[in-house]
């Protein structure tokens, strides 16, 4: 079975600072981790993944997440955050080869004020 | 492709009606998935499908939650003699390749009173 920590509720940043968002995950297999974001009144988007290959991985908006095995963390982070990106956001395990569901965290509030 | 769709968008009963929602997923995915999100949670899994086989169900899905995939396009999934605990927004997804990132609709946000 799969566990994910995401270690901050809510994340308040002045916008064009940069931010981490912390997730550690558990598992007893070897892993799939996913950040998803919800904007407010909408569906959880897919943000970036890790599936194999290298372990830092980017998203179209400036995003990015750097898997860590010996730690078990897959933290996300922007060097320089905007308004726009004051949202939810998801950290998510699935373990390979077995059950497709997803695991996720409990969630992490970024605001980002002017 | 409009994405995943879901109706209703909210739904207010009272407490033991019977509700039914529905998901309507991308045409080409095979792989459709139910979750349940409480205020200040994750999404957790109910249920998922593949085509019109329903592989895997959660501890979550009681006895009064049932969902049927019946063609393997769209999917419904009632609740029986709702209660207070089961106000929540559910989530639909769909998939082609597993569970390897999906594709997430924009929920239908019940409230039992």
């Amino acid at each position: 079975a799969q566990s994910v920590t995401q270690l901050d509720s809510q994340v308040p940043v002045f916008e064009e600072a940069p931010v981490e968002l912390r997730c550690n995950y558990s598992s007893s297999v070897s892993v799939y981790l996913f950040w998803y974001v919800q904007y407010p009144n909408q569906g959880l988007q897919l943000l970036l993944k890790y599936l194999s290959g290298s372990t830092l991985v980017e998203s179209i908006n400036g995003f990015e997440a750097e898997f860590n095995k010996s730690q078990t963390s897959f933290h996300l982070r922007k060097p320089s955050v905007h308004i726009s990106d004051t949202a939810e956001y998801f950290c998510a395990v699935s373990g390979r080869g077995g059950s497709e569901k997803l695991v996720f965290g409990k969630g992490t509030k970024l605001t980002v004020n002017p | 492709d409009t994405g995943v769709s879901q109706n209703p968008r909210h739904k207010i009963t009272k407490r033991g009606q019977n509700v039914t929602f529905r998901c309507d997923p991308i045409s080409e995915h095979n792989r459709l998935y139910w979750y349940r999100q409480t205020l200040g949670q994750g999404p957790e899994f109910l249920t998922y499908f593949q085509n019109e086989a329903q592989l895997e169900k959660s501890r979550l899905l009681s006895d009064r939650f049932s969902a049927e995939r019946p063609k393997g396009s769209f999917s419904t999934l009632e609740i029986q003699r709702t209660e207070q605990g089961d106000s929540a927004m559910y989530l639909c997804a769909s998939s082609l390749d597993g569970g390897l990132g999906y594709t997430f609709g924009s929920g239908t946000r019940l409230t039992v009173v």
